[in-house]
């Protein structure tokens, strides 16, 4: 198995809803990212867990809440989010081990939209 | 922070023709990474480049990490239709550091292939 799987596909939401978005892997993968992203623009980070610890917070607003609760399993939990928040959410994870060769493989995405 | 500049922005090629796009940096990465993304999906890795100089193919995708280590090109010869998509490429610092685990991103080629 060598895919990043994220549920659901789309999801729509009022800024009163609580949501999570989930990503699995079972590549044995430690690394594991959560990522933003506009139409046509790049990919921004928004958190890193290592070894299901939080390594990296992009300064992401505490309305987004992740939770690693396993190796396979990366969730990110939503509540009172806005208009602006409407996005491409992207999962990856990566091998994990301090080295030069840990390219990250993304999942296809969770379209959200919040109205 | 880092910026990587890629360009170009977009393409408009006929089928059959070659493509060729790059990205420049005013940084060091030690890792250069290109990926294709579909329009609603997640980007998928192309290729991966790991040390200055290196040339590496995927079938049609050829792929170049600089000398110098601030640039890298990805060329795809006889173009089809099911190229068509936004290429990124991005850069990862190295295995040590806070940095790690962080790609920097280009911000994308737009391709279009006529048939």
């Amino acid at each position: 198995d060598t895919e990043v799987t994220q549920t659901p596909k789309h999801l729509v939401m009022g800024m009163t809803n609580k949501k999570s978005l989930k990503c699995e892997q079972h590549m044995g993968h430690r690394a594991m990212y959560w990522y933003k992203q506009k139409a046509k623009k790049p990919p921004e980070l928004m958190f890193v867990y290592s070894y299901e610890k939080l390594s990296i917070n992009e300064s992401v607003p505490s309305r987004f809440s992740p939770e690693c609760p396993n190796s396979s399993l990366l969730n990110l939990h939503l509540h009172a989010l806005q208009p602006e928040d409407s996005a491409l959410y992207l999962c990856a994870s990566s091998q994990g081990r301090r080295r030069d060769n840990d390219e990250q493989f993304f999942g296809p995405g969770t379209r959200l939209t919040v109205l | 922070g880092q910026q990587l500049n890629q360009s170009p922005q977009s393409m408009f090629i006929q089928e059959g023709e070659d493509v060729s796009m790059n990205c420049t940096s005013s940084s060091i990465f030690n890792t250069w990474l290109w990926y294709k993304q579909d329009p609603g999906e997640g980007p998928v890795l192309l290729i991966a480049l790991y040390k200055a100089g290196e040339l590496t193919s995927n079938g049609r995708l050829t792929a170049q990490f600089g000398i110098t280590r601030k640039d890298s090109f990805l060329n795809i010869s006889a173009s089809i239709p099911s190229d068509v998509g936004i290429y990124f490429c991005a850069g990862q610092l190295g295995a040590g550091g806070t940095s790690y685990g962080k790609l920097t991103f280009g911000q994308g080629t737009i391709l279009t292939v006529h048939p």
